[in-house]
C-alpha cells in the first residue's frame, strides 16, 4: 500500500516570499490533514478536509496561509508571504472517514525561512 | 480532551523492555488513550489505542490502570529502531482530530 506522498522534501526561501507544499493521500482516504511541527514541539493541526470540503481551519493563519483540495484527492498548502516563524516541518496526514484516530502521515516538508 | 503528562526523555538498553508512562488524571469515561511515535525525519506513526482493557498488538502493549488516570506503553524488546519521540493522546473515539503534546524522547542504548 502506497503511503502519503509529500513534496518537496526541503524548501528554503527568504521572508516575504511565497511557497507551496503538495500532498497526495492514501487512496480511498477521504479525510486529509495539514499539521505544522516547529522544532521541539508536537505537530499542530492547521486544517482538516473531508473530501474537498473544509471541516476545521480554526488554527490556520488565514492572513497568510491557504489550502485547497479541489478534487477531493491531492491537496496544496500555500504560505504567502512567509515569515521567519513559519520555519517548521509541514506534515500531511490522511485517514478513513470516522477513523481520525488512526492517521497516516507523510514524511513532511521541511521549510526554512531566512 | 484530557491533558496528558509524559516525561520529556527516557533511555532504555537494547533488548530490554521499554516502559513509557503517561498521566491523564482528568480523562473522561468515553475518552480513549492513543499512542503514536515519530522517528527522526518521519511523520508520526500510530502504535496502539485502548479504553480500559489492556491491549497488545505486533508493535507494543498498552496497560491502562483501573482508574484510567494513567497508562504505560510497553515495547517488550527494544531495538535501536525504536529510538523515537512517543506521544500519548487522549480523545473521544470518533473525534477526527488529534492534539499532540511534546511527547517522550526515547533513546535505545546499544
Amino acid at each position: 500500500e502506497a503511503g502519503v506522498a509529500q513534496s518537496p522534501r526541503y524548501k528554503i526561501i527568504e521572508k516575504r516570499q511565497s511557497v507551496a507544499f503538495w500532498c497526495n493521500p492514501i487512496s480511498g482516504h477521504a479525510t486529509l490533514y495539514w499539521y505544522q511541527q516547529i522544532l521541539g514541539q508536537g505537530p499542530k493541526l492547521l486544517i482538516q478536509f473531508q473530501n474537498n470540503g473544509v471541516v476545521d481551519d480554526s488554527q490556520l493563519p488565514k492572513d497568510r496561509f491557504s489550502a485547497e483540495r479541489l478534487k477531493g484527492v491531492d491537496s496544496t498548502l500555500k504560505i504567502q508571504p512567509a515569515k521567519l516563524e513559519d520555519s517548521a516541518v509541514y506534515l500531511c496526514a490522511s485517514s478513513l472517514v470516522g477513523q481520525g484516530w488512526k492517521l497516516f502521515f507523510g514524511s513532511g516538508t521541511q521549510l526554512s525561512v531566512l | 480532551d484530557a491533558k496528558t503528562t509524559q516525561p520529556p526523555s527516557m533511555d532504555c538498553a537494547e533488548g530490554r523492555a521499554a516502559n513509557l508512562p503517561c498521566n491523564h488524571s482528568t480523562i473522561s469515561g468515553n475518552e480513549y488513550v492513543y499512542w503514536y511515535r515519530q522517528i527522526h525525519s518521519q511523520g508520526p506513526q500510530y502504535i496502539i489505542h485502548g479504553l480500559k482493557n489492556n491491549e497488545t498488538n505486533e508493535m507494543a502493549s498498552l496497560i491502562i490502570t483501573e482508574d484510567r488516570k494513567s497508562s504505560t506503553l510497553i515495547l517488550p524488546h527494544a531495538t535501536l529502531r525504536d529510538t523515537a519521540v512517543y506521544y500519548c493522546i487522549t480523545t473521544n473515539f470518533g473525534n477526527e482530530k488529534l492534539t499532540f503534546g511534546t511527547g517522550t524522547r526515547l533513546t535505545i542504548i546499544p
